[in-house]
């Protein structure tokens, strides 16, 4: 299986605040590299696919980039409604596999 | 517009068996890869398995595999999830999950959830 590792696991952050995650692959994935947002007690949001690509729906300040193994979640202008927990997922094989996620709160 | 409606919560004792369903209005369940994802209390997400048309194959993950089953109706647009032999661990919330056309596994619409208690 792909592992998929994130950092940090947390971080504190205010409003306005550039925020960067990272998620490393066990593996080579490419581009095949997903990102979503979970709320308390709400089904996760598409936020990123194919590593760069920006989710229909989905706010500008967040991007995506990377390849291979190395991969970043960026959010320019931290917004009230972004505190949340993000997770990557990897889709290079059949046996998708999730990151341990990255929970984001407020300074 | 896509909408996943998925089965209400359920509490099973220990050595039973749960099954989630998750209707699917405003697309065909046959046109989308569709997938299984669970989260323990205060965990993570996890991958359990689905079916990509694109491939045509249906993928159980490892761990449980045995306890897990997938089907669907067609007439009804549905997708169930049966996990046996349960047990304390079996505790989380089960989501299910679409690719409705952007490729690459994404999961662009999910079903609200559907909390499975395992106690005795």
């Amino acid at each position: 299986d792909i592992q998929m590792t994130q950092s940090p696991s947390s971080l504190s952050a205010s409003v306005g605040d550039r925020v960067t995650i990272a998620c490393r692959a066990s593996q080579n994935i490419v581009i095949h590299l997903n990102w979503y947002q979970q709320k308390p007690g709400k089904a996760p949001k598409l936020l990123i696919h194919a590593a760069s690509t920006l989710q229909s729906g989905a706010p500008s300040r967040f991007s995506g980039s990377g390849s291979g193994t190395d991969f970043t979640l960026t959010i320019s202008s931290l917004q009230p409604e972004d505190y949340a927990t993000y997770y990557c997922q990897q889709s290079y094989n059949t046996l998708l596999t999730f990151g341990g996620g990255t929970r984001v709160e407020i300074k | 517009q896509v909408h996943l409606l998925q089965s209400g919560a359920e509490v099973k004792e220990p050595g039973a068996s749960v099954t989630v369903s998750c209707n699917v209005s405003g697309n065909a369940l046959t046109d989308a890869s569709r997938h299984w994802v669970r989260q323990a209390p205060g965990k993570g997400l996890e991958y359990m398995g689905g079916f990509d048309p694109e491939d045509g194959e249906t993928v159980y993950i490892q761990k449980f595999q045995g306890r897990l089953t997938f089907t669907e109706d067609t007439t009804t647009n549905t997708a169930y999830m049966e996990l046996r032999s349960l047990i304390s661990d079996d505790t989380a919330t089960y989501f299910c999950a679409v690719d409705l056309g952007l490729g690459n596994n994404a999961f662009d619409m999910w079903g609200q959830g559907t909390t499975v208690t395992v106690s005795s």
